[in-house]
């Protein structure tokens, strides 16, 4: 069966110290893998997604995400944190024929002290 | 250009009640999913709906349905309402055949009492 797995709740960091957020995955194909934030009150915000190719995404708000089929994994990464990012973090995976289908992790919340 | 709405922001309502909620996409974009969030929890897929009809569902029992009108603006009904239907349920909208992902609404946000 396809599922996401967040192994870390709650992760408390430092501004300005770095960050890295586990997302482990159970998929029978390549996966389609997605990164989003939920801040309080809002909806879901594309950080990044990987689909194919480099290995190594690219998102915004200076987050990046490595894709390790070995591991299975897609952990999310920022060299260093600032207060604004405190917030909810999932991670999705995805099939080709609907990248609109997500299965999703439970989620991270990201706290930030100054 | 006004990103996908939702309506409304919050709902109160009593078991075995019905609820009807509300979506407009993306401007530009006739796809429209449903997911439901429970409180701790990530989203789960409950169905997508594409030139009017319901295209794939997730595995949510038929007490929840749904409707696109021509405008592609969406409702998501659910019937007979129980208090673990509470949730914020989270519309998303995209183009089909287009490489850019889905938008997602901000939500709403029902307690079942």
């Amino acid at each position: 069966a396809q599922s996401v797995t967040q192994p870390d709740i709650h992760i408390t960091v430092s501004e300005g110290a770095s960050l890295e957020l586990r997302c482990n995955y159970s998929y029978g194909a390549t996966p389609y893998l997605f990164w989003y934030v939920q801040s309080p009150g809002q909806g879901l915000q594309l950080l990044l997604k990987y689909f194919s190719g480099d290995t190594l995404v690219q998102g915004i708000k200076g987050f990046e995400a490595e894709f390790k089929r070995s591991q299975s994994s897609f952990n999310l990464r920022k060299p260093s944190v600032h207060w604004s990012d405190a917030a909810e973090y999932f991670c999705a995976v995805g099939n080709p024929w609907n990248t609109d289908k997500l299965i999703f992790g439970t989620g991270t919340r990201l706290q930030v002290f100054p | 250009d006004a990103g996908v709405t939702q309506s409304p922001t919050h709902l109160i309502k009593t078991r075995g009640q019905q609820v009807t909620l509300r979506c407009s996409p993306k401007s530009g974009h006739d796809t429209v999913s449903w997911y439901q969030q429970a409180l701790g929890q990530g989203p789960q897929f409950i169905f997508q709906y594409y030139e009017e009809e319901e295209r794939q569902r997730g595995n949510f029992p038929d007490r929840f349905s749904g409707h696109q009108f021509p405008n592609y603006s969406s409702e998501l009904n659910v019937n007979a309402l129980l208090l673990g239907d509470s949730a914020l349920y989270l519309c998303a909208s995209s183009l089909e055949g287009s490489t850019d992902t889905q938008y997602f609404g901000p939500g709403t946000r029902l307690t079942v009492l």
